[in-house]
């Protein structure tokens, strides 16, 4: 079993819309949670880290649900820049374990 | 923050050849590690560069496969040995001052042929 498991997509969304996606992760001693953006070609990018209460950073919203062990990002009001693959990070034992990644495409 | 800067940016080898790649930091940071990555894939740790000491190296990579150096805390190479087509991907380094606090180079596109 993968340690970070996701919905590799794609996700077409309007601009405008709202779009969310899950991950889910196998090592329930995890610590820290983390969104990333990569864009094509490009290094990945810390979007935001999670909290246990649930965060927001403008139109993007984190979730994380320590029972079921997954974890969330909603994206709002999306744009045409929304358009990236976001992976799901995950600590545990000194490293980071990362999903292969959700790719969204936003049109317009 | 840390901007962080490899090279080569690509490159074309030939199997049995081994490529050096270089990462540098613009500031001190505590730690370093190197990835790899392949298309459509997650990112794969392969070693954190400790400084100082030898790597530490995850399960299904080996030193005498990918050795890596770190003399300082703003520089660290990995070398890929004895290349097969096998090796072809991309290869990133991150540091940042912990493990979870991570900022990553623009990566190396390698080629194996």
């Amino acid at each position: 079993r993968k340690e970070v498991e996701q919905d590799p997509g794609p996700f077409n969304v309007p601009e405008g819309a709202t779009v969310a996606f899950n991950c889910t992760y196998s090592n329930s001693a995890s610590q820290s949670f983390f969104w990333y953006r990569q864009d094509c070609r490009k290094e990945p990018k810390l979007l935001m880290s999670v909290y246990s209460s649930g965060n927001e950073d403008g139109r993007f919203t984190a979730q994380l649900n320590r029972a079921s062990q997954y974890i969330s990002l909603l994206i709002r009001d999306s744009k045409l820049s929304d358009s990236a693959t976001y992976l799901c990070v995950v600590s545990g034992d000194y490293k980071l374990s990362f999903g292969a990644g959700t790719t969204v495409t936003v049109r317009a | 923050s840390a901007v962080i800067s490899q090279k080569p940016s690509r490159d074309i080898c030939q199997r049995g050849t081994s490529l050096t790649i270089q990462c540098q930091v613009d500031s001190q940071v505590t730690m370093m590690f190197w990835y790899r990555q392949q298309p459509g894939q997650s990112l794969t740790l392969i070693a954190t560069a400790n400084q100082g000491s030898e790597a530490t190296y995850e399960s299904g990579f080996v030193i005498d496969k990918f050795p890596i150096s770190r003399p300082n805390l703003t520089f660290s190479t990995l070398t890929v040995s004895n290349m097969s087509p096998e090796d072809s991907s991309i290869y990133l380094c991150s540091g940042g001052q912990s493990f979870y606090e991570q900022y990553f180079g623009p990566g190396t596109r390698l080629t194996v042929t």
